[in-house]
């Protein structure tokens, strides 16, 4: 199927710094663009989600940003808190319909 | 509560063996589907169905089969298991985009 790449493979950063995760895609017809944290041993949460139609979207200290133009997008967290340490996956509809591919996902590790 | 829930949460199996993966929602979606992933690892789509008698198939649907009978229900069968199958199978669901997931079921194959 189409891929979807995801960068960095980890990242390490210190409580209060920021985060940010990239993707690529390249299914030119996708059109929605989720973002799920995976605590060990529990399902994916979704954390928030952007559609074509939109820039930037923002909720709280959790931000994303799209580009369809570059065909990536990208996850921003501010002020990091060890609670965020999790593993953190894209994803890309696959053409304009329901069904997702994932990127290879993010391990966050924030320490104290 | 509205929820997805998977049956069994964890299951040993010999190989050759076949065996279901359960999925129920009451969420009241349409749209259903599933994964296979290690642990921390990427998400890999193996079937989804987007309504009642219908079902696709996605990169990894070669060595399984699914049936969507009713709305709520979305099994997954392995006809003949093998050490290769051994991994999470995570089941999800949808109205429409957003999806939701389910537990998970850990599968080992000895």
């Amino acid at each position: 199927g189409e891929n979807v790449e995801q960068h960095p493979s980890t990242l390490s950063v210190q409580e209060g710094d920021s985060a940010v995760i990239k993707c690529t895609y390249s299914d030119s017809a996708s059109n929605y663009f989720p973002w799920y944290k995976q605590e060990l041993g529990k399902r994916p949460q979704l954390i928030i989600d952007i559609r074509s139609n939109v820039g930037e979207k923002k909720d709280q200290r959790i931000a994303v940003t799209l580009n369809k133009t570059a065909k990536h997008f990208s996850l921003h967290i501010t002020e990091t808190q060890p609670e965020d340490s999790a593993v953190y996956f894209c994803a890309a509809s696959i053409n304009s319909g329901y069904a997702l591919n994932f990127g290879k996902g993010t391990s966050l590790l924030v320490t104290p | 509560e509205a929820d997805i829930y998977q049956t069994p949460r964890y299951l040993v199996i010999g190989t050759g063996k076949k065996i279901t993966l359960e999925c129920s929602q009451t969420m009241g979606h349409d749209k259903m589907y599933w994964y296979q992933q290690d642990p921390g690892m990427e998400l890999h789509l193996i079937h989804y169905s987007y309504g009642v008698n219908s079902t696709e198939k996605g990169d990894l649907s070669s060595e399984s089969t699914v049936s969507r009978i009713r709305t709520e229900h979305f099994p997954l069968t392995l006809e003949s298991a093998r050490p290769s199958h051994t991994s999470q199978y995570l089941c999800a669901s949808s109205r429409e985009d957003t999806q939701y997931f389910g537990p998970g079921t850990r599968l080992t194959v000895l």
